[in-house]
């Protein structure tokens, strides 16, 4: 299996403040990678898919990068809205596999 | 628009069968995976397995022995079953859609989730 390591577990941030999250794979996945947000109680929503692409809807403060083993999650502008636990998942090869999580809240 | 509901039991004494269903409203069934995911209390996201319409299926090794995913294509739904649930099993678990976009796999559709306890 793929482990997916994610750092920080946790962290506290301001709104307007800028977020980065990393996720590692542990091996390389190409840029079959994937962020989701998830708030408490709902279910996990994609906001970056393929590393990079953000998906329909979601505001353009969001971000992703990186391929093969190392890879990024930025915020920009951090919003109240944006207080949630976010994950990242690789899609190269089954099982497919979620880091720990990370969650961000409010300092 | 696409929607995921899903239902089943909540509650099961240990050694018994867990199963729940999970139906598609709007957009097409066929041409994608339908997965099941669960996440423990307090804990990160598991991939259990999937199906497509043509009832191939591919599961997670760590949980194979004890599932089956199924698909009833006439009425838009996917099913899961785990036998022998031990409290280990406690968890929320969603169904949702995988879909291939700009080379690459994610889960853009997910089901409101179902909390199951395992407890005697």
């Amino acid at each position: 299996d793929i482990q997916m390591t994610q750092s920080p577990s946790s962290l506290s941030a301001s709104v307007g403040d800028r977020v980065t999250i990393t996720c590692r794979a542990s091996q390389s996945i190409n840029n079959y990678l994937n962020w989701y947000q998830q708030k408490p109680g709902k279910a996990p929503k994609l906001l970056i898919y393929a590393a990079s692409s953000l998906q329909s809807g979601v505001p353009s403060r969001f971000s992703g990068s990186g391929s093969g083993t190392d890879f990024t999650l930025t915020i920009n502008s951090l919003q109240s809205e944006d207080f949630a636990t976010y994950h990242c998942q690789q899609s190269y090869s089954t099982p497919w596999t979620f880091g720990q999580g990370t969650k961000v809240d409010i300092k | 628009q696409v929607q995921l509901q899903q239902w089943g039991a909540g509650l099961l004494k240990p050694s018994e069968t867990l199963s729940l269903t999970c139906a598609v409203y709007g957009g097409s069934f066929s041409g994608y995976y339908w997965s099941w995911i669960r996440q423990p209390p307090g804990k990160g996201l598991e991939w259990i397995g999937e199906v497509n319409h043509g009832e191939s299926t591919n599961y997670n090794p760590s949980l194979k022995s004890r599932v089956t995913i199924s698909v009833a294509t006439s009425k838009n739904q996917i099913s899961l079953k785990l036998t022998s649930v031990t409290a280990a099993d406690t968890a929320v678990y969603y169904c949702a859609r995988f879909r291939w976009a700009n080379n690459g796999y994610s889960f853009d559709y997910w089901g409101q989730g179902a909390l199951v306890t395992v407890s005697s």
